[in-house]
């Protein structure tokens, strides 16, 4: 099974600074099938990112997502005050599908 | 608007079952495979099971044995029957539904871009 380890566990940033999120695979993720999602509080994951740089619907261009192999990365350019959540990378290349264990980004 | 309802959930005690349920609409259920993820109380995302259009099973080595999962496409509804339930099953369960038809291996090759809200097992005496 692929683990992915996300760093940092938590990242304190202001509303206008720029979060680089970290996801690392413990093997190659083929075709670049990683995905990032948003959750908040008592709410479901929100589909962001697939395929690890094409935004899911209605995502703002302030996130972008890179990468490839096994380093993958999210970006939220300028932080709004709804951008504060749990983001989680997911592999969906190899059987089972994985979670990383998720960065919380919290207000500085 | 896809729409994933899951219900069924509550307390239970150690070594019992449960019936869980997830009511979709809105799309063309017959033709995804579907999932079903848990988190439990302040942790992460795990991935428990999934089902194929043609009725393939899969599951997580923790549930494999205890969990399972089936479909009824005539109601557009998802199942997860639980028994043998353990404490360590106690989480909320969302039912998830992939991007794309074209999946292998219960949804493999997709994201998932709709969730339900989740219902909560407690297992607990």
């Amino acid at each position: 099974e692929i683990v992915l380890t996300q760093s940092p566990g938590t990242l304190s940033l202001s509303p206008g600074e720029r979060a680089t999120l970290s996801c690392r695979a413990s093997q190659s993720v083929s075709s670049s099938y990683l995905a990032w999602y948003q959750q908040k509080p008592g709410q479901a994951p929100r589909l962001l990112m697939y395929g690890a740089s094409s935004r899911a619907t209605g995502i703002s261009d302030r996130f972008s997502g890179s990468g490839s192999g096994t380093d993958f990365s999210l970006t939220i350019s300028r932080l709004e005050p709804e951008d504060f959540a749990v983001y989680y990378c997911q592999q969906y290349a190899s059987s089972p599908r994985t979670f990383g264990q998720g960065t919380r980004l919290e207000i500085k | 608007e896809v729409q994933l309802v899951e219900s069924g959930g509550g307390l239970v005690q150690p070594g019992g079952s449960l019936r869980l349920s997830c009511a979709a609409s809105a799309f063309t259920f017959r033709n995804y495979a579907m999932s079903w993820v848990r988190q439990a109380p302040g942790k992460g995302l795990e991935w428990v099971s999934a089902i194929s259009k043609g009725l393939s099973t899969y599951y997580a080595d923790s549930v494999k044995g205890r969990f399972t999962i089936s479909r009824d496409n005539s109601k557009n509804t998802l199942y997860l029957q639980m028994s043998s339930l353990r404490a360590e099953d106690t989480a909320v369960y969302y039912c998830a539904k992939p991007e794309t038809t074209e999946t292998t291996g219960g949804g493999m090759g997709s994201p998932f871009d709709s969730w339900g809200q989740g219902t909560l097992v407690t297992v607990s005496s």
